[in-house]
């Protein structure tokens, strides 16, 4: 079963606007993560917030968490082209594992 | 520093075939970990090893098989393909087997595999 999972399915944009992509997870966590994945290759980790945080930033990437709600966002800002990917959150449950959702799929227009 | 490398990059199978897929990783992570990503599901964790010697189940073990005789290496063996396996397949490691702080994965290109 999955832990994680984001909304929307897929976005499309134009370059220059922001990007906000939400995360809903179902159990208690110690930290949750955002993962880029471009088309073809394997994850890469972008940005960790711990559950103690409720906001974090890392260049144009803003991350907010709520415990309360069991839910994260990840807002990018000033989306470029090259931005286009399909983006992860992943949750660390169980036994320390990573447990990940759906994914968001961006596609960035120039 | 070549981070986790995977082989084959691509493979088709035939129904009841059997193959091993490979990853090493030259970070000496202590975590190592298999995920299978189909379409709709994200991915799901396979089997991961907290060690040399140490393998532990995830979501979705059934059908695979794996060891960790080493460090670097952490083989996934599928023993008898089915077309249900058909997905792309990842190895990610990371330095720590606990520790809530510093489960940060490292994830492999991955490997397709298509059964027939």
């Amino acid at each position: 079963s999955q832990q994680g999972e984001e909304d929307p399915q897929a976005l499309s944009i134009q370059e220059g606007e922001n990007a906000t992509m939400n995360c809903s997870y179902k159990t208690s966590i110690n930290n949750l993560q955002w993962y880029r994945q471009n088309s073809g290759r394997g994850l890469v980790h972008l940005i960790l917030i711990r559950s103690n945080e409720r906001e974090k930033h890392s260049g144009r990437l803003r991350v907010t968490l709520d415990t309360s709600k069991k839910s994260s966002s990840l807002l990018i800002t000033a989306s470029r082209a090259a931005d286009t990917a399909s983006y992860f959150c992943a949750t660390d449950a169980r036994a320390n594992n990573l447990f990940f959702g759906t994914g968001t799929r961006l596609t960035v227009i120039p | 520093n070549a981070g986790v490398t995977q082989t084959p990059k691509f493979q088709v199978l035939k129904t009841g075939q059997s193959m091993t897929l490979q990853c090493a990783q030259d970070m000496n992570h202590e975590y190592m970990s298999w995920y299978r990503q189909d379409p709709g599901m994200g991915l799901r964790l396979i089997h991961y090893s907290v060690g040399a010697g140490i393998t532990d189940q995830g979501e979705v073990p059934n059908g695979y098989n794996v060891s960790r005789s080493t460090t670097e290496d952490f083989p996934l063996r599928l023993l008898s393909a089915a077309p249900s396996q058909t997905s792309v397949y990842f190895c990610a490691s990371r330095v720590t087997s606990g520790s809530s702080g510093a489960n940060v994965l490292t994830f492999g290109a991955g490997s397709r595999l298509t059964v027939l």
